[in-house]
């Protein structure tokens, strides 16, 4: 697709339960991070992947939540026990290669609400 | 770690204004900068962005100076339009093992009257 492709675009699940959160990025692109934003904040860092690998992880909040991206395209956001707390849009962004010149094009997120 | 301060808002604004939106950051080293917009319904886009000090970033008459002396990155555009209204954010990009990690400031709603 031409863009940060994220699926599903709202999510409605209980407490205790486990989600998944697709992103396909821009095919080509090899560097791809994930944020959480919460309602009035700026978007929070979770994890940033450099091809198959999680280069930095430093942003998952505990160990609930684990990220893959198997094929070096799409990504997986994996979530368990969730919690109300964990309630927010989750962004997916993909940059062409990385680093700090780069501009990083993102999703539209997933809405995820815990109830 | 890194952190930004941006001007709170809500700002508005009547068309034609002048706008400045206040931004200041601490990072490691000397990070990249830049400006994103999320417009009413859509995902977050990249407005500008500058890669090293005295750099002015610069699109749909927006503009920003890299301000080494003063860690500081404000948004600025002579003459708004109502279609300016959305959210923005300032954000350094890392490098380092954190390459191109960004860390967003809270945001500024921008609304822009007629």
């Amino acid at each position: 697709g031409a863009g940060v492709s994220q699926t599903p675009s709202n999510k409605v699940t209980e407490k205790g339960k486990y989600v998944e959160l697709r992103c396909d990025p821009i095919s080509g692109h090899t560097a791809l991070y994930w944020y959480r934003q919460s309602l009035g904040q700026g978007p929070e860092f979770l994890i940033y992947f450099q091809g198959t690998g999680a280069a930095d992880d430093s942003g998952l909040p505990n160990d609930r939540f684990f990220a893959v991206r198997p094929e070096g395209s799409v990504s997986t956001l994996k979530i368990q026990r969730t919690e109300r707390g964990d309630s927010a849009v989750y962004l997916c962004a993909s940059s062409l290669e990385g680093g700090p010149n780069t501009e990083a094009f993102f999703g539209q997120g997933t809405r995820l609400t815990v109830v | 770690g890194d952190s930004v301060t941006q001007m709170e808002g809500p700002v508005t604004l009547s068309e034609e204004a002048f706008l400045t939106i206040n931004c200041t950051y601490t990072a490691t080293g000397y990070p990249s900068l830049f400006w994103y917009v999320q417009y009413p319904g859509e995902g977050l886009q990249l407005l500008l962005k500058a890669t090293k000090a005295d750099d002015k970033g610069s699109n749909k008459g927006f503009e920003a100076t890299y301000r080494k002396e003063t860690t500081s990155f404000h948004l600025e555009k002579g003459s708004v339009q109502v279609s300016d209204s959305a959210v923005y954010f300032c954000a350094p990009a890392a490098g380092g093992t954190s390459y191109g990690k960004l860390t967003f400031g809270q945001g500024t709603i921008l609304t822009v009257h007629p």
